[in-house]
Order: C-alpha cells, then sequence, then structure tokens
C-alpha cells in the first residue's frame, strides 16, 4: 500500500493523558498537512510541513499540540493534557511540488477523550 | 481570511439523475486552486475533481463537472447518472499556496 498510513486508528484516552500519533505520507511527497475533523465539519487546518520544515500553523493548534517531521518523512501529533474537546478524528495529508497540487488523506485517527 | 461556503447540508438524489452540489467561497486573490473531495462512510478522502483558478473552461472527469464562475466565486459539482457508490459526504476545498480550506460539507444520498 502505498497510500498516506496513520496509526493509531482508534484512540481512547482519559481526560489529561498525553497521546501521540502518527502519520506516513505517500514517499515522494515533501508535504504534509494535519487537519482535524468534528462530526458533520469539514476537516480544518491545523498545520503544515514542507519536508522537515514546519511552516504554518493554525491558531487552532494550542500550546498543548505539537507536531514534527524529524527526517522529513513521517510526523507526528502530540496532544498534551487532552481535554474532552479533543475529541474528533485527525486526518493526515500529504501531496508534492508543484504547490496547489492534490492532497492524498489517510484514513484518520480518531481520538475519544473520556 | 479565504472562507468556503457549502450552503447545502444535505441532498439526495434519484439513482440515474443529475444533481448538483453548490459551493462559495471568498477570497482576493486570482490565482487558487479549488477542489471537490469525496468522502465516503469510511472516511478517506478522495479527489473527485480540480479546478485552476486561470482556467476558464470547466473541468470533467466522466461523470463528474464543475462550474466554475470565477466573479461570482462559485464552484458547484454536477453528477451525472448518479450511482449508489456517489453516496457520501462532498467537501469543497480552496487552495492557496498549500493552504487548504475546506466547507462544512454536503452530505448527498443516493435513492435506488
Amino acid at each position: 500500500d502505498t497510500g498516506v498510513s496513520q496509526n493509531p486508528r482508534h484512540k481512547i484516552t482519559k481526560r489529561g493523558q498525553n497521546v501521540t500519533f502518527r502519520c506516513d505520507p505517500i514517499s515522494e511527497h515533501n508535504r504534509l498537512y494535519w487537519y482535524r475533523q468534528t462530526l458533520g465539519q469539514g476537516p480544518e487546518f491545523l498545520t503544515y510541513f514542507q519536508n522537515e520544515a514546519q511552516l504554518e500553523k493554525s491558531r487552532l493548534l494550542s500550546d498543548r499540540f505539537s507536531a514534527e517531521r524529524p527526517k522529513g518523512s513521517f510526523s507526528t501529533l502530540e496532544i498534551q493534557r487532552t481535554e474532552q474537546g479533543d475529541s474528533a478524528m485527525y486526518l493526515c495529508a500529504s501531496s508534492r511540488n508543484p504547490k496547489n497540487t492534490e492532497a492524498f488523506f489517510g484514513q484518520g485517527t480518531r481520538l475519544t477523550v473520556v | 481570511a479565504q472562507t468556503v461556503t457549502q450552503s447545502q447540508p444535505e441532498m439526495s438524489v434519484q439513482e440515474a439523475e443529475t444533481v448538483t452540489l453548490s459551493c462559495t467561497y471568498d477570497t482576493s486573490e486570482s490565482d487558487y486552486y479549488l477542489f471537490w473531495y469525496k468522502q465516503p462512510p469510511s472516511r478517506q478522502m478522495i479527489l473527485v475533481i480540480r479546478q485552476e483558478a486561470y482556467k476558464q473552461q470547466n473541468a470533467t472527469e466522466n461523470r463528474f463537472s464543475v462550474n466554475f464562475q470565477k466573479a461570482a466565486k462559485s464552484f458547484s459539482l454536477k453528477i451525472s447518472d448518479s450511482q449508489l457508490g456517489d453516496a457520501a459526504m462532498y467537501f469543497c476545498a480552496y487552495c492557496l499556496d498549500n493552504d487548504m480550506r475546506f466547507g462544512a460539507g454536503t452530505r448527498l444520498t443516493v435513492k435506488p
């Protein structure tokens, strides 16, 4: 499978715990995006990487959220001190040059904070 | 900030009929891209069709076509000969410099 892979698919955690999600983009894609999607809504942009550089962060990404892409390949999204409002589907997408080409999405990680 | 508006939370179409999903967006830019994505119940987003803003010709992909009205900032999706497999959430997206913003989506139901 050469698509975008996200792990885990589901995560249930207690409020206050830290969680980390992983995204493996399509191998030749140098751009990687994280989105959050709540039920009945479209994906909301969180952050974007060009190779290993994090180029933009949304205001939605509070200081409890951190994303990394250390070698320009896979990326991790960590949420510290989770809150019930963090419950959502977290989507990862990747794309390649030139700019504005289509993004390919993974199946997402569904987070439930109890 | 760019916003994308999909005014139809839900739409329904009879199998084999045609349906049009609406999308409007707000931007002051002239060179951008527009996309329609489909999200079936399995929730993996799939690209349906894309449109470059500098192209006047409307994009077409088999049964899917768009009506791109740049001055009106409108980007509707027409699905012809609807099939049961077309049932999904459809999201309109605006993209500028790799910043992609989505509308709230339209849930399409296809009746047999």
